[in-house]
């Protein structure tokens, strides 16, 4: 399976933008690229995910690198709600148990009021 | 809207008692469906997912099991609860297996064993 690098730690200030990196150098041509996040005590929670284009939705924007071996998650203006561990993960587009999400250890990301 | 709905929220079992977690999705048919684990400061785990009713595929052996007896009902069981058993237990759903379909996830259950 394809697998993602993501820094293990990240400190924003509130309402201010966040830009949270993933590496994924070995990425297939048809590699979905997934964003969640886990609050304290929660289950995880869909953010947002792409192919090859930039994505934007109300929780976030995705920018993805033209050789689709990086891309960033970006929160517009981060909230003390933000502060939360994000899980960068490839999901294969046919199926099967390839189909399925691998978490790795994430970023956890940390809000300054 | 699909829901996801999870119980109990949280459980205290005694090492060597049974085990039964029940999930079920509203809103959506035939969803895939998922039961993963979270140890205590570790990241989550894939244990088993259904594509469907009766199918279970496993991705970790262990003394758990799942089972789907209705299309939008998973279960996740144990005959004899292990300490190392003891984590945070997540089910979630997808529309489908492929690689654009997003998964959901319930808000899961505490699984404390003594």
């Amino acid at each position: 399976d394809a697998k993602t690098t993501q820094p293990n730690s990240m400190e924003s200030n509130e309402e201010e933008p966040v830009h949270l990196p993933c590496n994924h150098s070995t990425i297939s041509g048809t590699d979905y690229i997934h964003w969640y996040r886990q609050l304290p005590s929660q289950g995880p929670e869909y953010v947002i995910h792409g192919l090859t284009s930039n994505v934007n939705n109300r929780m976030a924007s995705l920018a993805i690198a033209e050789d689709r071996k990086s891309s960033t998650l970006i929160l517009h203006r981060a909230t003390l709600r933000d502060a939360a561990v994000y899980y960068c993960i490839l999901r294969a587009a046919w199926g099967g148990s390839q189909g399925n999400l691998i978490f790795g250890k994430g970023t956890k990301l940390s809000v300054k009021p | 809207s699909q829901t996801i709905h999870q119980w109990p929220a949280t459980l205290v079992q005694p090492v060597g008692s049974p085990l039964s977690l029940e999930c079920t999705v509203e809103g959506t048919s035939n969803p895939n469906l998922y039961w993963y684990r979270q140890a205590a400061g570790r990241g989550l785990q894939l244990l088993f997912y259904s594509v469907g009713i009766g199918q279970i595929s496993s991705e970790v052996p262990q003394n758990l099991s799942a089972s789907r007896p209705q299309d939008r009902q998973f279960i996740l069981s144990s005959k004899k609860l292990l300490l190392s058993d003891s984590g945070f237990y997540l089910c979630a759903w997808s529309p489908g297996q492929f690689g654009d379909q997003p998964q959901h996830f319930g808000d899961g259950t505490r699984l404390s064993i003594l």
